[in-house]
């Protein structure tokens, strides 16, 4: 089972600002790293899945960029807005496609 | 498209009694999994199935059982509830279509809440 780092484990920003968060895990026998967003009363959603090393997605207003060498990812959301207040979860998979392991995540809350 | 559904949604127990948490999956994937999420604790593995007729233990195993019934079904066991399991569980699944492009995108239920009194 990997050890997963989020940080920070919450984040309050205002509406427009832009922000990020960082997941860490550790770069030997890396195989994807996933993106989900989890909103509150539901469940977890697929943002973003990286293989590579230098992977760098987009949807919207969020990004994220991966280095797997040095065993981190970043999500970026730019303009931040109230519907974008959630938990974000890294996970990254190893050793095998099956063991998927998340990290506590970033509860991020947009502030209107 | 009905995804990953898992039943009950809501359940009280009392210590030691026993339930089955039911989880049916219909995009034809081959893993299954089951977590638990507790304050502070995120999201943490209690058992994954790869494939039909295998199971294997996750992060916090201790007090549950499952069976993989089918490719569609995976079920989660408390044989005996105690308060720790108080939580709230979540059935998935996943499918490795291409690691490139899709890795292994998980789709989860909707939770189950638990609680043990």
């Amino acid at each position: 089972i990997l050890n997963v780092e989020q940080s920070p484990q919450s984040l309050h920003v205002q509406e427009g600002d832009s922000t990020n968060f960082t997941c860490s895990f550790p770069s030997s026998n890396f195989y994807a790293l996933h993106w989900y967003r989890w909103e509150t009363a539901k469940s977890p959603e697929a943002l973003f899945v990286m293989t590579l090393n230098g992977d760098e997605k987009k949807k919207g207003r969020i990004s994220a960029t991966l280095n797997t060498k040095e065993g981190y990812s970043y999500l970026y959301i730019k303009g931040s807005q109230p519907e974008d207040s959630a938990t974000y979860l890294c996970a990254p998979g190893s050793g095998g496609y099956q063991k998927v392991t998340f990290g506590i995540g970033t509860k991020l809350q947009v502030i209107p | 498209n009905a995804g990953v559904t898992q039943t009950p949604k809501f359940q009280v127990l009392k210590t030691g009694q026993s339930m089955t948490l039911q989880c049916a999956q219909d995009m034809n994937h081959n893993s299954m999994y089951w977590y638990r999420q507790d304050p502070g604790m995120g999201l943490r593995l209690i058992y994954y199935s790869a494939s039909e007729g295998t199971t294997d233990k996750g992060e916090v195993p201790n007090g549950y059982n499952v069976s993989r019934l089918n490719k569609r079904e995976f079920s989660l066991r408390l044989e005996s509830a105690a308060p720790s399991q108080t939580s709230v569980y979540f059935c998935a699944s996943s499918d490795l279509i291409d690691r490139l492009l899709s890795g292994n995108t998980i789709y989860f239920g909707e939770g189950s809440w638990l609680t043990v009194v």
